[in-house]
């Protein structure tokens, strides 16, 4: 079964609008939970990681949110550009150990138009 | 420069052959890892690396095995590929027990079995 769900699964919208990403896991326990944006035909590029309950984080444009109780994350993106077409990938690590595993979400496909 | 390199970028093969994916690290990580990446799906783990000759399973580990001889360097090996290993395969490292802070990833490679 699926430990981490997003939605909404593809989202468009038009250049300069802001947009909402959510995440939720049911991995436990929950040390951390990173957030990724991924281009067409690349890697994964690190946005924010949250560790903390109640962590926010704010990377330019990027904000994110993280609710340990509700094991619930959100990503804000501000004011959208054409560039921010990508897939964003939520991911959640279990501990904070050698043994720790990461556990993926399949990500929120972004489209951006003019 | 903090990087993780993986060759080649595409690779197409035909079912019966064997295939040597690549991965290196100039960050001295002594986690790594192999994942694929499935269309709808998150990314799953085939193996996980501690350090040099210390790897173990992932979730997805049947089909494939791995070779950790130095730190730096990380390789998935499929012996006679089939067409269901189609993917898109991403090597990432990481700090161990430090996911959170030092996780890298590789641009993937493309792999296709005729």
């Amino acid at each position: 079964k699926t430990q981490v769900e997003q939605s909404p699964q593809s989202l468009v919208v038009r250049q300069g609008e802001n947009c909402v990403l959510q995440c939720n896991y049911s991995v436990t326990p929950d040390n951390h939970l990173r957030w990724f944006k991924q281009d067409t035909g690349k890697g994964l590029v690190s946005l924010t990681v949250l560790v903390h309950e109640n962590d926010k984080t704010s990377n330019g444009r990027y904000s994110a949110t993280l609710d340990k109780d509700a094991k619930h994350s959100t990503l804000h993106i501000t004011a959208t550009l054409l560039d921010d077409t990508a897939t964003y990938i939520c991911v959640v690590g279990d501990r904070g150990s050698a043994l720790g595993r990461l556990h993926f979400g399949a990500g929120t496909q972004l489209i951006v138009i003019p | 420069d903090m990087k993780v390199t993986q060759m080649p970028r595409y690779l197409i093969k035909r079912m019966g052959e064997n295939v040597l994916l690549e991965c290196g690290q100039d960050m001295s990580h002594e986690t790594m890892y192999w994942y694929r990446q499935d269309p709808g799906l998150g990314l799953q783990l085939i193996y996980i690396s501690y350090d040099v000759d210390s790897n173990s399973e992932g979730d997805i580990p049947k089909g494939y095995r791995v070779s950790r001889k130095k730190r730096e360097h990380f390789s998935l090996i499929l012996d006679s590929a089939k067409t269901n290993q189609t993917s898109v395969y991403f090597c990432a490292s990481s700090l161990p027990g430090r996911s959170a802070e030092t996780l890298y990833f590789g641009s993937g490679t493309r792999l296709t079995v005729l």
